[in-house]
């Protein structure tokens, strides 16, 4: 097993602002992800972020807005950018091994935009 | 992409009493997990489980893979164990897919 650790796990931010969102796996991984639950939904894959080169976006989220870095196999980031209330959401890094093994995720980051 | 519904999308039982959930998948999967997601937005994970059957304690899971369902069994439920219960599956793509969630109330 992982053991995944996200900080910040709350934070309130002004919109128009932005907050970057750090993700630690405790061993080496070959796949990372971020996911957003907006309240009351389920989970919808942001972008899977790739070692040392840019992330894959899912349809509807961009690269403008949800940066993404992983500079090494146990570390990402995800950035919300130009925060609107509607970003107020979880979100979630996840991360597994290979071949097709189990994922785990972090304990979540939990963004309120006033 | 692959499909992924659950049911019911609420379900209320009184503690002691017994419930199962269900997961329906769109397409082949070669990961299938449970996950329980508490009050404070953390995800725990419950079975992977891409087929057959498993048991941990009060849980149990099984999944036919080859009529794309899985089903998550409770019993003796707890007020513990409310909260809202995921499936998620991924197929040649590596990310899951979740389902909508099954929001489950234990009343003491």
């Amino acid at each position: 097993s992982a053991v995944i650790s996200q900080k910040p796990s709350r934070d309130i931010c002004q919109r128009g602002t932005s907050l970057t969102i750090q993700c630690q796996v405790d061993s080496q991984v070959t796949m990372m992800f971020w996911y957003r639950q907006q309240p009351g939904q389920s989970l919808t894959l942001i972008a899977t972020a790739n070692q040392g080169s840019e992330a894959t976006y899912e349809s509807g989220f961009v690269i403008d807005k949800f940066p993404i870095s992983r500079p090494n196999l146990t570390f990402s980031t995800l950035t919300v950018s130009n925060m609107s209330p509607e970003d107020s959401s979880i979100y979630l890094c996840s991360a597994r091994g290979q071949w097709d093994t189990e994922a785990f995720f972090g304990q979540g980051t939990r963004l309120t935009v006033v | 992409g692959i499909q992924v519904e659950q049911s019911p999308p609420d379900l209320i039982l009184q503690e002691g009493a017994n419930s199962t959930l269900r997961c329906n998948f769109s397409d082949s999967v070669n990961n299938l997990q449970w996950f329980h997601q508490n009050p404070w937005g953390q995800l725990i994970n419950l079975f992977y489980i891409p087929s057959g059957t498993k048991q941990n304690g009060r849980l149990s899971a099984t999944t036919v893979a080859t009529e794309r369902y899985s089903l998550l069994y409770i019993s003796s439920s707890q007020t513990t164990d409310s909260g809202v219960y995921f499936c998620a599956v991924s197929g040649s793509a590596r990310q899951l897919t979740f389902g909508s969630g099954t929001q489950l109330t234990v009343l003491p």
